[in-house]
């Protein structure tokens, strides 16, 4: 069956610090991929999203994802974090062909508390 | 644009209940994915309808079902509730086509006693 992992549960840095959270999927073919985020009492919020071309995706508050198709792997990264991206981050993954199209496999969530 | 509604925000049943839960997509968009938020599973998919048809379904028993109305509203209903249905359920509407993003509502938390 498909699977999305996320390595790291739980993370905790300092302001300022870089951030990178691991995210690999086990599906073989064509996939979206996408970073979700929830801050704590918000809903689930879309950070960046991968469906073709530049490997590079930039998103919303300065994060950004690398899509590397021959490690499977979709991690996020955020060069200087602040205390306002304390939240639970989420990688997904749906598969455009095959009928299912919508259905999103969630990884477990890296919890992620940065420190003042 | 307003953005995925969902009512109820909270409910507390009691086990033996039935439940149904609402979600009002954005504007425009034809397709709402159902998917249950627990600490121990994680988020898990329930099922996705498209004009009116279930499209996709997850592994679910049958007391989880849904249904899509003319106007792309849909409903939730779970019968015979189980402790185990404790859950933040979560909404997702999209446009419905093949290179899609999914727009989250902010859920009903649902508590079985």
């Amino acid at each position: 069956a498909q699977s999305v992992s996320q390595h790291n549960h739980h993370v905790i840095l300092s302001e300022a610090a870089s951030l990178e959270l691991g995210c690999n999927y086990s599906y073989g073919g064509t996939v979206n991929l996408f970073w979700y985020v929830q801050y704590p009492g918000q809903h689930l919020q879309l950070l960046l999203k991968y469906f073709s071309g530049d490997p590079l995706v930039k998103g919303i508050k300065g994060f950004e994802a690398e899509f590397i198709k021959s490690k499977f792997s979709f991690n996020l990264r955020k060069p200087s974090v602040q205390w306002s991206d304390t939240a639970e981050y989420f990688c997904a993954v749906t598969r455009p062909h095959g009928g299912a199209t919508n259905k999103l496999i969630f990884g477990t969530g890296t919890l992620l508390a940065v420190q003042p | 644009k307003a953005g995925v509604t969902q009512t109820p925000r909270y409910l507390i049943k009691t086990r033996g209940q039935q439940v149904t839960l609402s979600c009002s997509p954005i504007s425009g968009h034809r397709s709402v994915s159902w998917y249950q938020q627990t600490p121990g599973q994680g988020l898990q998919f329930l099922f996705e309808y498209f004009s009116e048809t279930q499209r996709n379904k997850g592994n679910f028993p049958g007391r989880f079902s849904g249904r899509q109305f003319s106007n792309s509203r849909s409903e939730m209903n779970v019968s015979t509730l189980e402790l185990g249905d404790s859950a933040l359920y979560l909404c997702a509407s999209s446009t419905g086509t093949g290179t899609d993003t999914q727009y989250f509502g902010p859920g009903t938390r649902l508590t079985v006693l």
